[in-house]
C-alpha cells in the first residue's frame, strides 16, 4: 500500500545552516506530496505541495522537488531561523488513497542560536 | 477567512466512557478528515465525511464514529474509550480537491484516557 517514509530525528542545527530533510514514498497511483509543519502544542500547518512529477514546491525559503525516479520529495532550506523549530511532516494523498493522506513519522528540527 | 476549530482544546475521560469531539470547517470547505495523532507520530487517518456521509475510512475499529452537519461542521464520536485511545485528535477540512490541494489543519483535541 502507500506509505511515506521520513529520515528519522532529532535534527539540530545552528542558525543560517543548511537544512534537509529526507524523504521518499510508496504509491501506487499519482499522490500530491506535501510537507506539514507543526509547532508546539499546534494542529498542522501547509508548508507546501507539489501535484505532480517534477513540480517544485516552495514556501518561506523552502524547496521540495517531486522526483519520480526516486521517488523522493526531499525538503531543504537554505539558511534555517530559530522560528524554524517545529517537527515537519512530508505526506502523499491521491483520490486512489480514498482521499485520505498518508504521513511520515515526522522529523523534530532544533535550531540553536 | 475563518480556519478550522475543534473543541475542547484538552478532555480527560475513563475507560470505558464515551466521548463526543467537535469540529468547524474553515469557510467554503465541505469535506471533513479526522485523524488520530499519537505521542512522537504521524496522524493516521481515522475517516472522512462528504455531503454529510462518509466518504473513507481507515483501520479504525466501529466504535470510532462521525457526522457531518449541513453547515459542514462535524463531530468525532469514540465509545468505550480505551486506554491507547489517548492521543491528539485532529481535523481537517477541504474542498473534495483535498487530496490535490492540501488539508486545513484544526489545532487538535489531547484526549486523555485513565
Amino acid at each position: 500500500g502507500d506509505s511515506v517514509t521520513q529520515m528519522e530525528g532529532p535534527v539540530t542545527l545552528s542558525e543560517e545552516a543548511f537544512l534537509t530533510i529526507n524523504c521518499t514514498y510508496t504509491a501506487t497511483g499519482y499522490p500530491s506530496l506535501f510537507w506539514y509543519v507543526q509547532y508546539p502544542g499546534e494542529g498542522l500547518q501547509l508548508l507546501l505541495k507539489a501535484t505532480k512529477a517534477d513540480d517544485k514546491g516552495s514556501n518561506k525559503g523552502f524547496e521540495a522537488t517531486y522526483r519520480k525516479e526516486t521517488t523522493s520529495f526531499h525538503l531543504e532550506k537554505g539558511s534555517v531561523q530559530v522560528s524554524d523549530s517545529a517537527v515537519y511532516f512530508c505526506a502523499l494523498g491521491s483520490r486512489d488513497t480514498g482521499n485520505q493522506f498518508y504521513f511520515g513519522t515526522g522529523t523534530s528540527l532544533t535550531v540553536i542560536p | 477567512e475563518t480556519g478550522v476549530t475543534q473543541s475542547p482544546t484538552h478532555l480527560i475521560k475513563t475507560r470505558g466512557q464515551q466521548v463526543t469531539l467537535r469540529c468547524s470547517s474553515q469557510s467554503g470547505h465541505n469535506t471533513v478528515s479526522w485523524y488520530q495523532q499519537a505521542l512522537g507520530q504521524g496522524p493516521q487517518f481515522i475517516f472522512q465525511y462528504y455531503r454529510e456521509e462518509e466518504n473513507g475510512r481507515g483501520n479504525f475499529p466501529p466504535r470510532f464514529s462521525g457526522l457531518q452537519f449541513p453547515n459542514y461542521s462535524s463531530e468525532l464520536n469514540v465509545n468505550a474509550l480505551e486506554l491507547d485511545d489517548s492521543a491528539l485528535y485532529l481535523c481537517a477540512s477541504s474542498l473534495p480537491s483535498g487530496p490535490r490541494d492540501g488539508y486545513t489543519f484544526g489545532s487538535g483535541t489531547r484526549l486523555t484516557v485513565v
